[in-house]
């Protein structure tokens, strides 16, 4: 499978843990992009890599969310003390900004986090 | 006004109907425009892009209106299979490649 992929897809975990989810990108592809969506609502941006370099990280996101990507090619997603409004699906997705892509971004799976 | 909006529905159609969604975007230099399809509980999966000149793939059409900023989605011959949440991309802020995505437009397409 060459797709995006996510670990874990489901996650449960009680207030105040930590948690982490990984996303490995479609191979070669230089954008790496994470959003969380909640029931009824789009996804919400919340930040993008751009090969290692974090470019732009929302507003929206606290100082307990930070996201790595050290090597240019998987991501890493920490949540510090997870809060129940922190329960949603985070979306990974890539795309290679190439000319023949159209700078389409595919998505993985998505990891579910429900904090209890 | 949000950066990327549309108007979550439901759309209750009969199959084989013809059904056309909008959505509005705030920022008339941007660039690139989808339209992603999102069934329940799955993650978007790129329906189609949106060209300047509009364009057709088999039953949807995409266009775009820049002048009054907003972007189209036509599905003609409605099949059940259509079901599914529709959302709308734009990359905000113009230039880069970060792009927003709407609420969705729900479609139930009814026998």
């Amino acid at each position: 499978d060459t797709g995006v992929s996510q670990n874990p897809r489901h996650k449960i975990t009680k207030r105040g843990q930590n948690v982490t989810f990984r996303c490995d990108p479609i191979s070669e592809h230089n954008r790496l992009y994470w959003y969380r969506q909640t029931l009824g609502q789009g996804p919400e941006f919340l930040t993008y890599f751009q090969n290692e370099a974090q470019l732009e990280k929302s507003r929206l996101l606290s100082d307990r969310f930070s996201a790595e990507r050290p090597k240019g090619s998987f991501s890493t997603l920490e949540i510090q003390r997870t809060e129940q409004g922190d329960s949603a699906m985070y979306l990974c997705a890539s795309s290679s900004g190439g000319v023949s892509s159209g700078n389409t971004i595919y998505f993985g799976e998505g990891s579910w986090l429900t904090v209890v | 006004r949000k950066e990327v909006e549309q108007d979550p529905g439901p759309f209750n159609v009969p199959e084989g109907a013809t059904v056309a969604f909008n959505c509005t975007y705030s920022n008339s230099a941007s660039q690139s425009f989808f339209w992603y399809r999102q069934d329940c509980r799955k993650e978007p999966k790129l329906l189609m892009s949106v060209y300047s000149s509009g364009n057709e793939d088999g039953r949807f059409t995409a266009q775009l209106n820049r002048a009054s900023q907003y972007i189209s989605l036509l599905i003609r011959d409605s099949k059940l299979s259509d079901s599914a949440t529709y959302l709308c991309v734009v990359n905000l802020p113009p230039g880069t490649y970060k792009y927003i995505f709407g609420t969705g437009t729900r479609l139930k397409v009814l026998a």
